[in-house]
């Protein structure tokens, strides 16, 4: 089964400084990746997909993501990082084995640091 | 255009009860999806419904079941509840075609389930 990994619990970054959140991929076949958001107490919000081309990926709120197929990483990037970006981040792929089924990954917590 | 809208958004059950949660899809979409999310980690897959019918499902046992209405509405329901069953439920919809399976989930706010 295709599935994702984020390899780190939490992110520390200062504001203003750029920040990374990592995310790992094994999938059989092309990957359909995603990124999605959770502040507390709501629902997970769309950020970007990776389906085929550009290896930069750009999305809501300023976030982009690369995607490196040697690597098998889909990481999720953003220049300059805000108070306001301190959230719940998942990464997801899309799960042909399991009906084209959107997998989630256990989620990486985003602290900006004032 | 309205969003995913879950109802109730919190309730308390006990051991051994039957819960019914439900979902109003986005406006234009035709596909439900329902997560599970546990304190502290990612939503796991429960099931998805397309054109009324279960189209795939995760690692739930039966007593996890679900229905899907002419409007696209959806109710999750779950019977003989146990502790472990304590979690945040939360109801994703899509529009998908026969070809296209999964697309970008528009997620509603949840329900959150606390048994006794």
């Amino acid at each position: 089964a295709q599935s994702v990994a984020q390899p780190e619990d939490q992110v520390n970054v200062a504001e203003g400084n750029p920040l990374t959140v990592k995310c790992t991929y094994s999938v059989s076949g092309n990957p359909y990746l995603f990124w999605y958001v959770q502040y507390p107490n709501r629902g997970l919000q769309f950020l970007l997909k990776y389906i085929t081309g550009d290896n930069l990926v750009k999305g809501s709120y300023g976030f982009e993501a690369e995607f490196n197929k040697s690597q098998t990483s889909f990481h999720l990037k953003k220049p300059s990082a805000l108070v306001s970006d301190s959230a719940l981040y998942f990464c997801a792929v899309r799960d042909i084995a399991r009906d084209d089924k959107i997998i989630f990954g256990k989620g990486t917590r985003l602290h900006i640091l004032p | 255009e309205t969003g995913v809208t879950q109802s109730p958004t919190h309730l308390i059950k006990t051991r051994g009860q039957q819960v019914t949660l439900r979902c109003s899809s986005q406006s234009g979409h035709n596909t439900v999806s329902w997560y599970q999310q546990a304190l502290g980690q990612g939503p796991q897959f429960i099931f998805q419904y397309y054109r009324e019918e279960e189209n795939g499902r995760g690692n739930f046992p039966p007593r996890f079941s679900g229905l899907q209405f002419p409007n696209y509405s959806s109710e999750l329901n779950v019977n003989a509840l146990e502790l472990d069953d304590s979690a945040l439920y939360l109801c994703a919809s899509s529009f998908g075609t026969v070809l296209s399976g999964a697309n970008v989930l528009t997620f509603g706010a949840g329900s959150r389930l606390t048994v006794l």
